[in-house]
């Protein structure tokens, strides 16, 4: 049961190359989330999905791209990575349960930009 | 989405039950309340949540106000792996399913 998994774990880019990170879950939940976590500082979305195919923005989405074709992959892509996308990125799922949106989620990326 | 307050830190002697305030006034109607905790450099992990009524599960027990401005998390015997960053989240249906997540607060349990 691997439940959420996240890829790269970590990763060390340059700034303006293009990067994507991955996230695949086996719940076959329907919601899907990126979050962006800055040292010392809670988390921020950055794009969620309700479905495949179905993508909206979250607090920060500037910089960043999101597509969804299969319910269980929510690839996040940094189309020109900056300095100040140095984070740790994480994904979450969630279940639509009798209206309830608790979020399970994964080990997280860490992203260096130099 | 409603906001929460919490404080920043709090300090639990092992095996004593921690109790994590939150105050979320401005939450509406259809809203829940949720708990979710951060140990260092790992994922957040959901804990509980609760609508209006009091709720417990195996890792902890929800307070929740009868006007539902304030709730309590309740770890009943707190070990020294129950130190972690503790958010209270409001949101659900109103959101489209988003929780904003704040600064939590920083729970320390000393042996």
């Amino acid at each position: 049961d691997a439940g959420i998994t996240q890829s790269p774990r970590y990763k060390i880019t340059e700034t303006g190359r293009q990067v994507t990170l991955m996230c695949h879950q086996t719940w076959s939940h329907s919601y899907m989330f990126w979050y962006r976590q800055d040292l010392g500082h809670g988390l921020r979305l950055i794009y969620y999905s309700a479905a495949a195919d179905i993508t909206d923005k979250g607090e920060v989405p500037d910089g960043y791209v999101v597509s969804r074709s299969k319910t269980e992959n929510f690839p996040l892509t940094l189309e020109s990575a900056t300095r100040s996308q140095t984070s740790v990125y994480f994904c979450a799922s969630s279940p639509r349960d009798r209206g309830s949106y608790e979020q399970y989620f994964g080990p997280g990326t860490r992203l260096t930009v130099t | 989405d409603a906001k929460t307050t919490q404080p920043t830190s709090m300090d639990c002697a092992e095996g004593r039950a921690a109790n994590l305030p939150c105050n979320h006034s401005t939450i509406s109607g259809n809203e829940y309340v949720y708990w979710y905790r951060q140990i260092h450099s790992q994922g957040p992990q959901y804990i509980i949540h609760g609508l209006k009524n009091n709720e417990t599960n195996e890792m902890a027990s929800l307070i929740i106000t009868e006007d539902r401005k304030s709730s309590t998390l309740i770890l009943p015997h707190a070990t020294l792996r129950d130190t972690a960053v503790y958010y209270c989240i409001v949101g659900g249906e109103t959101s489209g399913s988003r929780l904003t997540f704040g600064e939590g607060t920083q729970l320390t349990v000393n042996p």
